[in-house]
């Protein structure tokens, strides 16, 4: 079975440092990859996905995560934190031809200081 | 293009209540899903649809809750009756197809069981 583990559940950084949110899985094969972010009160919205090719994906609003085989990691980044980057971001993972299913982990909480 | 929509957004009732909730996807998607997401912990996956059929139900708890999407459209989930540990938000999700697409996912309804 599919898993995924985010191991930090808070991180707090300030408004233009680096960021970085950790996310390890667990799958026999490939596996898709996604990061959504979710703002209080709002749906899950897609920043970036991996399916297959280039190990570094680039997604909406300045993420980038990339593809690690070797550790089992799909580790998020960006260079530059904005305040209304502030939000709890969820990695997840789905298996190749298991019809789009998506195992999510529990989720990192960021919190941006000024 | 339109999204997601779900209603209600809110929903208080007492245990061993019923419960309905609403969802109609983006045009066009043939898969729907109905995640539960439970304060602190990331989405899963109650039951997802391809079309008008069921294509996993594995965790749906079938004593006290069902889904229906009879004409391939919108989608009901319903609870009855209500237990206390099912207080959550119900996301609906719609991909354009199962495999190698993203799933959109709606705002939400937030089930609060007292």
């Amino acid at each position: 079975a599919q898993s995924v583990t985010q191991p930090d559940i808070h991180i707090t950084v300030s408004e233009g440092a680096s960021l970085e949110l950790r996310c390890n899985y667990s799958y026999g094969a490939t596996p898709y990859l996604f990061w959504y972010v979710q703002s209080p009160g709002q749906g899950l919205q897609l920043l970036l996905k991996y399916f297959s090719g280039d190990t570094l994906v680039q997604g909406i609003k300045g993420f980038e995560a990339e593809f690690k085989r070797s550790q089992s990691s799909f580790n998020l980044r960006k260079p530059s934190v904005h305040w209304s980057d502030a939000a709890e971001y969820f990695c997840a993972v789905g298996a190749v031809g298991g019809g789009n299913k998506l195992t999510f982990g529990t989720g990192t909480q960021l919190k941006v200081e000024l | 293009e339109a999204g997601v929509a779900q209603s209600p957004r809110y929903k208080i009732i007492e245990k061993r209540q019923s419960v309905a909730f609403w969802c109609n996807p983006i045009s066009g998607h043939a898969t729907l899903y109905w995640y539960q997401q439970i304060l602190g912990q990331g989405p899963k996956l109650l039951i997802q649809f391809q079309n008008n059929g069921v294509v996993d139900d594995s965790q749906l708890p079938k004593d006290r809750f069902s889904a229906e999407r009879l004409k391939g459209v919108d989608s009901t989930l319903k609870i009855q009756p209500a237990k206390l540990e099912d207080s959550a938000v119900y996301l609906c999700a719609s991909s354009l197809q199962q495999l190698n697409t993203e799933a959109f996912f709606g705002q939400g309804t937030r089930l609060t069981v007292v």
